[in-house]
């Protein structure tokens, strides 16, 4: 089994719409990231949380909320979903003594 | 704030070729830079990271060295192979940041 998975892997929703991305993780970090890949461009972070209590607005918060339900658990919430939130959405997990991230497989999202 | 460029964008090479993937980086302070693989339909994969204290890393065939002075990082593949095919990114995380900041990618095809 996949140590971080998405759900779903695949969403199209209409303008307006509330929608929500889920990320679960086995590998037992405390830190969880958010983050959003657009076509041409690098991944830029959304949200990140050092644990259930610490949560962190990344560089392109706006329009998004999470909520970290769980040490394994990490929500990613379109309020109100626009067009130019169409992308791939990328959960991650860091352990907090080691610097590398693991990634999930993503979640294409497709707002008409 | 950290700016990560990698260049060319993409990169064509015949099977069994050595090759070097470029990435720069504008603020020298940086704690550390770590290249991923990225493949369609999937998260991204860490590869190799490199500490500020570190001038290189090997993993196999990969070998990533880190110029803090010039601002420049390289990944070399050795004996390239059709399986190296993929995206590649590196990200940067600067001193006193708990963000990485990515690059957009240089996309590599292995002709067999």
């Amino acid at each position: 089994d996949a140590d971080v998975t998405q759900t779903p892997r695949n969403r199209i929703t209409k303008t307006g719409k509330r929608i929500m991305l889920e990320c679960s993780q086995t590998k037992g970090h405390d830190r969880m990231y958010w983050y959003r890949q657009d076509p041409g461009l690098g991944l830029q972070l959304i949200y990140y949380s050092f644990d259930v209590k610490d949560i962190n607005k990344g560089e392109i918060s706006d329009g998004y909320s999470v909520s970290r339900q769980a040490q394994a658990k990490f929500s990613l919430s379109l309020e109100s979903a626009i067009p130019n939130q169409t992308a791939l959405y990328f959960c991650a997990t860091r352990a907090p003594a080691w610097e590398t991230q693991y990634f999930g497989p993503g979640t294409r999202l497709l707002v008409l | 704030k950290q700016e990560v460029t990698q260049i060319p964008a993409a990169l064509s090479v015949p099977e069994g070729e050595n090759l070097v993937l470029n990435c720069s980086f504008t603020d020298s302070a940086i704690y550390n830079l770590q290249w991923f693989r990225q493949d369609p339909g999937k998260g991204l994969t860490s590869l190799l990271l490199i500490q500020s204290s570190q001038r290189e890393q090997t993993s196999g065939r990969l070998n990533a060295s880190l110029d803090k002075s010039s601002g420049r990082s390289t990944l070399y593949i050795a004996a390239s192979q059709p399986g190296d095919s993929a995206t590649y990114l590196c990200a940067g995380r600067g001193a006193g940041s708990y963000q990485l900041t990515f690059g957009k990618g240089t996309k590599l095809s292995v002709i067999p």
